[in-house]
């Protein structure tokens, strides 16, 4: 079974606008935590921010943030003034459990296009 | 600090030939991975090492796939014989294994090594 999710194959936004990238995750576990990571042409994947199943407030990193609703089990990734070097592949993550090193089970991946 | 070092960054061979892929964690990090990425897909684990055992190869092709962590830092990934179905990027990545709350236990990539099989 799909345990990661994501909906939309492409988007694009428009420079200097905001941009939601859809996530939705399956898991019986109830501790988990949800990442993003971006993945430029170059090809290395870059952590972006982190969600875990018990946080009370939805996760902030600068432009990003992490719409985080339980109850629906999705975990949507909000890119705030969009930039060209926004541009690039983004993935969404699940680890289940609490044990730290736990693999990440990857979703398919969103290309975000960012248009000046 | 460095980051995850892999080579080589592209490798073309034929299939049935034999490929290596070399890794190099973070200084410190004791868990390593191997994922493969699929053009259009999102990486899938291959193996998982913690120092120099390994936890989890349940998804290894082991018939044509190896890897070992000697000594608990660099790691090495095998493919042979290579088929067409093989081409993809390697992606090797290692953590910080502690648990604790701090810890989100993200992990960190190197910039992948990118096999065409022919």
């Amino acid at each position: 079974a799909q345990k990661i999710t994501q909906t939309q194959p492409g988007m694009f936004v428009q420079e200097k606008e905001a941009v939601t990238l859809d996530c939705t995750y399956d898991t019986s576990d109830p501790s988990y935590g949800l990442f993003w990571y971006k993945q430029p042409s170059s090809g290395e994947m870059i952590f972006l921010i982190y969600q875990g199943s018990y946080d009370q407030q939805n996760a902030t990193e600068g432009r990003y943030s992490l719409n985080f609703q339980k109850a629906r089990k999705s975990a949507n990734l909000v890119i705030s003034a969009s930039q060209l070097g926004d541009s690039a592949m983004y993935f969404c993550a699940m680890r289940e459990g609490l044990v730290r090193n736990t693999p990440l089970v990857f979703g398919k991946g969103t290309r975000l296009s960012v248009i000046a | 600090e460095a980051g995850v070092a892999q080579s080589p960054r592209y490798k073309i061979i034929e299939k049935r030939q034999s490929v290596a892929f070399w890794c190099n964690p973070i200084s410190g990090h004791a868990t390593l991975y191997w994922y493969q990425q699929i053009l259009g897909q999102g990486p899938k684990l291959l193996i998982q090492f913690q120092n120099n055992g390994v936890v989890d190869d349940s998804q290894l092709p082991k018939d044509r796939f190896s890897a070992e962590r000697l000594k608990g830092v660099d790691s090495t990934l095998k493919i042979q014989p290579a088929k067409l179905e093989d081409s993809a990027v390697y992606l090797c990545a290692s953590s910080y294994y502690r648990d604790t709350i701090r810890n989100t236990g993200e992990l960190f990539f190197g910039e992948g090594s990118r096999l065409t099989v022919l």
